[in-house]
């Protein structure tokens, strides 16, 4: 069975401009997470969804970011204009239903803001 | 606001050792307690969830205990080896905000030949 797949791995932008990462979550995973992980630290969460519902996007800096999740399955989270400091690794994750179950992690996409 | 701390930041052990990684956290309202391990440049890999009820839970050479009146965790890795090298992550499972996760800064180990 196929893992959450996340694109593109590694991303490189000048400040001010707009980027976008896509993720696919485990087939008939009702929630998607984003996290965002800095360098020696844990990942936060961003944003999560039950199928297409966002229901948790306390952390998620809304005057930058936005996501969305047509159809309750794949996920795009984009950041408009990018800022130095939001250089980081972006997570997507994965669960059958809910937050109180193992969460399933893709590779991350690693974005440097020059 | 839960507060997640792991102790020590990074460890370094030979080939062979026994070890524990610690981990601590401020509120004992939890849903569960999971161990992450991360890999560089990689995501995270579940090893371990523990419920709330539940003290310890065992897989392979780990095993992973919590107290949740005292608010801390343990993830004990028996007869350790290189490939065990990687970064350790705790996280709780927060019983007033739908679960929602919250991570450690981690431990990262280097088990040396």
């Amino acid at each position: 069975e196929a893992g959450v797949v996340q694109s593109p791995r590694y991303k490189i932008i000048e400040k001010k401009q707009p980027v976008a990462f896509w993720c696919n979550p485990i087939s008939g995973h009702n929630t998607l997470y984003w996290y965002r992980q800095n360098l020696g630290q844990g990942p936060e969460l961003l944003i999560r969804y039950e199928n297409e519902e966002a229901v948790d996007d306390s952390q998620l800096p809304k005057d930058r970011f936005s996501a969305e999740r047509l159809k309750g399955v794949d996920s795009t989270l984009k950041i408009q204009p990018a800022e130095l400091g939001d250089s980081a690794v972006y997570l997507c994750a994965s669960s059958l239903q809910g937050s109180r179950e193992t969460q399933y992690f893709g590779p991350g996409t690693r974005l440097l803001v020059l | 606001k839960q507060e997640v701390t792991q102790i020590p930041a990074a460890l370094s052990v030979p080939e062979g050792e026994n070890l524990v990684l610690n981990c601590s956290f401020t509120d004992s309202a939890i849903y569960n307690l999971q161990w992450f391990r991360q890999d560089p440049g990689k995501g995270l890999t579940s090893l371990l969830l523990i419920q709330s009820s539940q003290r310890e839970q065992t897989s392979g050479r780990l095993n992973a205990s919590l107290d949740k009146s005292s608010g801390r965790s343990t993830l004990y890795i028996a007869a350790s080896q290189p490939g065990d090298s990687a970064t350790y992550l705790c996280a709780v499972s927060i019983y007033n905000q739908g679960g929602k996760l919250i991570f450690g800064q981690g431990t990262e180990l280097s088990v040396k030949p």
